[in-house]
């Protein structure tokens, strides 16, 4: 069965600072992993995604994430936040052959400090 | 292109009352996917359903039902309502719900049991 772990619950962060969320996931298979942000009142969007090829990936508003197979983790980094980035963050694996199941974490709400 | 719809966005039942709730997939995807947001389980899956098949279901009692048309639009079921249903129902569309795909969520219906 799939499994994702999200490290935080919650985060506090000021402006400018670096981001780091931490999510590993278990699956012996091939996966997709993805990051999604739910901001206030809103549904949740996809930042980014890693289906195949360089491990780095960049998304939407300044986001990457790093895919470590070894670690089975894909963090999600920026390296400086904005007010405008107070939301909750979910990490989701879904498996190559199911892709219509996606498994998520529990989430990591960030509250940035003007 | 239009994005995955909802509806209703709000409802209020009482305890013992059923509900159903719609959902519109983004055009050309044929596979929809229900899960349920609380505060405290988070997001989990509910079940898939791919050419008005359930193809994938999560560890839900059989109170929770869906069905799918042949436009691909999705309603899902619930009935005797209790307490703990009260979340928020996510919909989330993909072509096919296989390989590198990625879902697509709506804005979801926020149902309240009372």
């Amino acid at each position: 069965a799939q499994s994702v772990s999200q490290h935080n619950h919650h985060v506090i962060l000021s402006e400018a600072a670096s981001l780091e969320l931490g999510c590993n996931y278990s699956y012996g298979g091939t996966v997709n992993l993805f990051w999604y942000v739910q901001y206030p009142g809103q549904h949740l969007q996809l930042l980014l995604k890693y289906f195949s090829g360089d491990p780095l990936v960049k998304g939407i508003k300044g986001f990457e994430a790093e895919f470590i197979k070894s670690k089975f983790s894909f963090n999600l980094r920026k390296p400086s936040v904005q007010w405008s980035d107070t939301a909750e963050y979910f990490c989701a694996v879904n498996a190559l052959t199911n892709a219509g199941k996606s498994t998520f974490g529990d989430g990591t709400t960030l509250t940035v400090k003007p | 292109k239009a994005g995955v719809t909802q509806t209703p966005r709000y409802l209020i039942k009482t305890r013992g009352q059923q509900v159903t709730l719609s959902c519109s997939p983004i055009s050309g995807h044929r596979s929809v996917s229900w899960y349920q947001q609380t505060p405290g389980q988070g997001l989990q899956f509910l079940f898939e359903y791919f050419s008005e098949t359930q193809r994938n279901k999560g560890n839900f009692p059989g109170r929770f039902s869906g069905r799918q048309f042949s436009n691909s639009r999705s309603e899902m079921n619930v009935s005797t309502l209790e307490l703990g249903d009260s979340a928020l129902y996510l919909c989330a569309s993909s072509r096919e719900g296989t390989g590198e795909e990625t879902q697509y969520f709506g804005p979801g219906t926020r149902l309240l049991v009372l």
